[in-house]
């Protein structure tokens, strides 16, 4: 079993729709980061959160450590948000576990 | 301000020969990273640094040599490319994360190596 699962791996949507994108973990983590790979291969990082929820424009992102789970949200979907979804944990300084990534598709 | 810059954006490279990639940052980062990306994998560490003149190895390091001579800048080798080798290549950096917990990472746009 991966350290890191996300799910699903790929998920096609209608222009305006709610997305959720769900990470879970198994070991002991000092962060949780989201990232977004664009279609052209560029990495972004999206947020870095250790508890609670953070907002950015139209995305969320939630984490529950309890739980060992994170979500990340995009409200009103666009064509623009079509990329590669990455969910990445940090359990020491150096080591950082990725996902494998959803691919997100909002078609107009 | 660049960010991270890597270069070259595509190589390729036929077996036993050998290159180096540059991956350059201007945020004055402690932490740089040299990630591996495969098809259904997820990011694989190769190499890292925690500061100028150290380097340590990450999860997949066999194959690879790094160099970390100014603070600013990381160097990933290939010695003898394999076709296993073949992979786009992601260089990050970041601040120390112990002092900086909110410190998020920031990629370069890749490198696209082909060993044939």
């Amino acid at each position: 079993k991966n350290e890191v699962e996300q799910s699903p791996q790929n998920l096609t949507a209608q222009e305006g729709e709610f997305i959720t994108i769900n990470c879970s973990y198994s070991v002991g983590i000092s962060a949780l980061h989201w990232l977004q790979q664009h279609p052209g291969g560029g990495i972004v990082s999206l947020f870095m959160l250790s508890s609670g929820k953070k907002k950015h424009g139209r995305l969320i992102a939630t984490i529950n450590i309890q739980e060992k789970h994170s979500s990340l949200h995009i409200t009103a979907s666009h064509p623009r948000d079509s990329a590669v979804y990455i969910c990445a944990v940090r359990s020491g300084y150096e080591k950082l576990t990725f996902g494998t990534g959803t691919r997100l598709t909002i078609i107009p | 301000n660049a960010g991270v810059t890597q270069t070259p954006k595509f190589r390729v490279l036929k077996t036993g020969q050998s290159m180096t990639l540059l991956c350059a940052q201007d945020m004055n980062h402690e932490y740089m990273y040299w990630y591996r990306q495969d098809p259904g994998m997820g990011l694989r560490l190769i190499h890292y640094s925690v500061g100028e003149g150290t380097t340590a190895k990450g999860e997949v390091p066999d194959g690879y040599n790094v160099s970390r001579l100014k603070k600013q800048n990381f160097l990933l080798g290939l010695e003898s490319a394999a076709p296993s080798q073949t992979s786009v290549y992601f260089c990050a950096s970041s601040y120390s994360p112990g002092l900086h917990q909110n410190s998020p990472l920031h990629f370069g746009n890749g490198t696209r190596l082909t060993v044939t």
